[in-house]
């Protein structure tokens, strides 16, 4: 099985910071991958595909990028409504995988 | 606008079964690839199973190959999840996410979740 590895864990940031999560894959899975924010309570929204494809009604400031191995998300200015946990998922191979997740905290 | 609905979890003892079933609509269901995806109080998520969106291609996590059984009604717009031999580690929510591709199957992504379905085992 495909794993992927978060980083960080665990990150606070302020309303309007720049933030980046990467995800890591144990092996290239391509551009198969998929970012999904969850809410405490919530279900796990989509918020990117295939690596950097935005999902519909997703705002502007989340961006994926990557390939192969390495990817990233980045959130260009946090807004209060961004404090979340942030999952990678692999879709290159089955069983589709996902990381441990990135909790994402007011500073 | 798309809706997906999960029910059956309950408190079940070791070694029981359970039957999940999720009700699809907002979207034409035999179009799409379907998901189970899990997780556990306090955990992450892991996806434990797919079907094609005409039932003919099922694949598992290893953790429940033998156990669980994905099955789906077109006919009925639902989604199932059979759960034989249940272990304190299946205890979970379980959400039901319909996948991204039209027709397709691979390569994708669930795009839209239920609310899940809180299955616990425990004696």
């Amino acid at each position: 099985d495909i794993q992927m590895t978060q980083s960080p864990s665990s990150v606070s940031a302020s309303v309007g910071d720049r933030v980046t999560i990467t995800c890591r894959a144990s092996q290239g899975i391509g551009s198969w991958l998929a970012w999904y924010q969850q809410k405490p309570g919530k279900a796990p929204k989509l918020l990117i595909y295939v690596a950097s494809s935005l999902q519909s009604g997703v705002p502007s400031r989340f961006s994926g990028s990557g390939s192969g191995t390495d990817f990233t998300l980045t959130i260009s200015s946090l807004q209060p409504e961004d404090f979340a946990t942030y999952y990678c998922q692999q879709a290159s191979s089955f069983p589709y995988t996902f990381g441990q997740g990135t909790n994402l905290e007011i500073k | 606008e798309v809706q997906l609905v999960e029910s059956g979890g309950v408190v079940v003892q070791p070694g029981g079964s359970l039957r999940l079933s999720c009700a699809a609509s907002g979207f034409t269901f035999d179009d799409y690839t379907m998901h189970w995806v899990r997780q556990a109080p306090g955990k992450g998520l892991e996806w434990v199973s797919l079907i094609s969106w005409d039932g003919t291609i099922t694949y598992y996590v290893d953790s429940v190959k033998g156990r669980f059984t994905i099955s789906r009604d077109n006919s009925k717009d639902s989604l199932y999840l059979q759960m034989n031999s249940l272990t304190t580690e299946d205890t979970a929510l379980y959400y039901c996410a319909k996948d991204n591709r039209h027709r397709g199957f691979g390569s994708s992504a669930p795009d839209y979740w239920g609310q899940g379905t809180l299955v616990t085992v425990s004696s």
